[in-house]
C-alpha cells in the first residue's frame, strides 16, 4: 500500500485544456514537494508546500496544501507540450523525515 | 543540469552478474541518496549517505550495498542480478543531512538484466 496515492495515473489531453492531478494520503505531513520528471532524466523540484490550505502558483501551475496537510492537487492551466512529464509528489511525515514518493502521474500534452 | 553526475547511463546484464553504479553529488553537497525505480513500484528509496557515513535506510535488498567515499562520490554494488532488477537507479544529493529539501537528482544509470 502506498503512503501517498497520486491520481489519475496516466492523463492525455489536448494542448489548452487545464487538468488537476491530485496527491492522497491518510497521514499527515509536514511538508510536501512536486517534481516533474521528464523521459532520460531525474526528477525536478517544481514547489514544496509546508503550511495547510497553502497556495503556491508557478505561473500556469498552481499547487494547493490541504487544510488537513494530509493532500494535495496540482492545477495547469492552458497546458501546453512542453508540459509532458511524470508528475511525483513526495512528502515528509515529520521534519528531517525522508521524504515518501507517490508513484505519480504521467501526463501528455498533444499539439 | 542538476550538478549530480551519474555513471554508466545503460547497463545491460545477465542474471547472477554483479555491477557497480557510480554518482558523483553536486559540489558541495554532503548527502547522496540512492533511489529505484521501477515501472509498477514507482520511486523508492534505498540508501542514504550523509558525509560518509551511512544514515538512512530503506527498502534495499542485502544483495545491494552502497558506499560514499572521503571525496563524497558513491556507489551502488548490485549483485546477484536478477531480472526484477531491472530498474532506473537514481543517485540525488543535498547539503545537509536531512531528507526534506530539495533533492536534486542525477540523470539515473538504467539497468537492463537478461
Amino acid at each position: 500500500t502506498q503512503l501517498l496515492e497520486q491520481s489519475p495515473q496516466f492523463l492525455s489531453i489536448q494542448e489548452g485544456e487545464n487538468l488537476t492531478v491530485y496527491c492522497n494520503s491518510s497521514s499527515v505531513f509536514s511538508s510536501l514537494q512536486w517534481y516533474r520528471q521528464e523521459p532520460g532524466e531525474g526528477p525536478v523540484l517544481l514547489v514544496t508546500v509546508v503550511t495547510g490550505g497553502e497556495v503556491k502558483k508557478l505561473k500556469r501551475l498552481t499547487f494547493q496544501f490541504g487544510d488537513a496537510r494530509k493532500d494535495s492537487s496540482l492545477h495547469i492551466t492552458a497546458a501546453q507540450p512542453g508540459d509532458t512529464g511524470l508528475y511525483l509528489c513526495a512528502g515528509a511525515q515529520t521534519s528531517g523525515s525522508r521524504l515518501t514518493f507517490g508513484e505519480g502521474t504521467q501526463l501528455t500534452v498533444n499539439p | 543540469d542538476s550538478g549530480v553526475t551519474q555513471t554508466p547511463k545503460h547497463l545491460i546484464t545477465a542474471t547472477g552478474q554483479r555491477v557497480t553504479l557510480r554518482c558523483s553529488p553536486r559540489s558541495g553537497d554532503l548527502s547522496v541518496y540512492w533511489y529505484q525505480q521501477s515501472l509498477d513500484q514507482g520511486l523508492q528509496f534505498l540508501i542514504q549517505y550523509y558525509n560518509g557515513e551511512e544514515r538512512a535506510k530503506g527498502n534495499i535488498l542485502e544483495r545491494f550495498s552502497a558506499q560514499q567515499f572521503p571525496d563524497l562520490h558513491s556507489e551502488l554494488n548490485l549483485s546477484s542480478l536478477e531480472l526484477g532488477d531491472s530498474a532506473l537507479y537514481f543517485c540525488a544529493s543535498t547539503k545537509r543531512g536531512a531528507h526534506t529539501g530539495e533533492l536534486f537528482f542525477g540523470e539515473g544509470s538504467r539497468l537492463t538484466v537478461l
